[in-house]
């Protein structure tokens, strides 16, 4: 089974400028997740996707964080304009409404730094 | 939210037996106990959950309390590739979903 897949791996951009990131999930699963991961704190949800409508977008900055996730497959997180403090790894995550175990498969993540 | 008390790091010995605890006084009767770990450079992966009963599975244990205010993920044998950082998450749903809320998690050093 193929895991969790993201791109760009990395990213540099200046403050300012804008940024997308890709996120295909686990085939068949329902539910996606995007995550923001500081530098030595633990990841913080910033939306959560059901098929293609929104569960929870309680910490999404919504004057420059966007998300989208079209057909309920691929989603794609946009921010602009970036700011220093949004440097971080971006998670995407995926889980299947069919698991008892509610359990969450995470892809590699999306380094950003914002110089 | 519901939340969870980790020591910040802990460090053990391979091939000896590792216990990390968790604290989750504020628990309701419906939060499931989950636990994830981060190696570095990668994302969280699912390590085991639970509700009531001690739990196993080929990469750990479960041990919860009586009163489920806390709970302890045992590495029955380190190795070296088990260093990472350990969540431990109390799942919340919210509108019908799951969520999971980290926390700072532990960071388990592994010794050769």
């Amino acid at each position: 089974e193929a895991g969790v897949a993201q791109s760009p791996r990395y990213k540099i951009i200046e403050k300012r400028q804008s940024v997308a990131f890709w996120c295909n999930p686990i085939s068949g699963h329902a539910t996606l997740y995007w995550y923001q991961q500081i530098l030595g704190q633990g990841p913080k949800l910033l939306i959560q996707f059901q098929n293609n409508g929104v569960v929870d977008d309680s910490q999404l900055p919504k004057d420059r964080f966007s998300a989208e996730r079209l057909k309920g497959v691929d989603s794609t997180l946009k921010i602009q304009p970036a700011k220093l403090e949004d440097s971080a790894v971006y998670l995407c995550a995926s889980s299947s409404l069919g698991l008892v175990s509610y359990e969450q498969y995470f892809g590699p993540g999306t380094r950003l730094t914002v110089t | 939210d519901a939340k969870t008390t980790q020591p910040n790091s802990m460090e053990s010995n391979e091939e000896e037996p590792v216990h990390l605890p968790c604290n989750h006084s504020t628990i309701s009767g419906t939060d499931y106990i989950h636990w994830y770990r981060q190696l570095p450079s990668q994302g969280p992966e699912y390590v085991i959950h639970g509700l009531t009963s001690n739990v196993n599975n080929r990469m750990a244990s479960l041990a919860i309390a009586e009163d489920r205010k806390s709970s302890t993920l045992i590495l029955h044998r380190a190795t070296l590739r088990d260093a990472a950082v350990y969540y431990c998450i109390l799942r919340d749903v919210v509108r019908g979903a799951q969520k999971l809320v980290f926390g700072q998690g532990t960071r388990l050093t592994i010794n050769p």
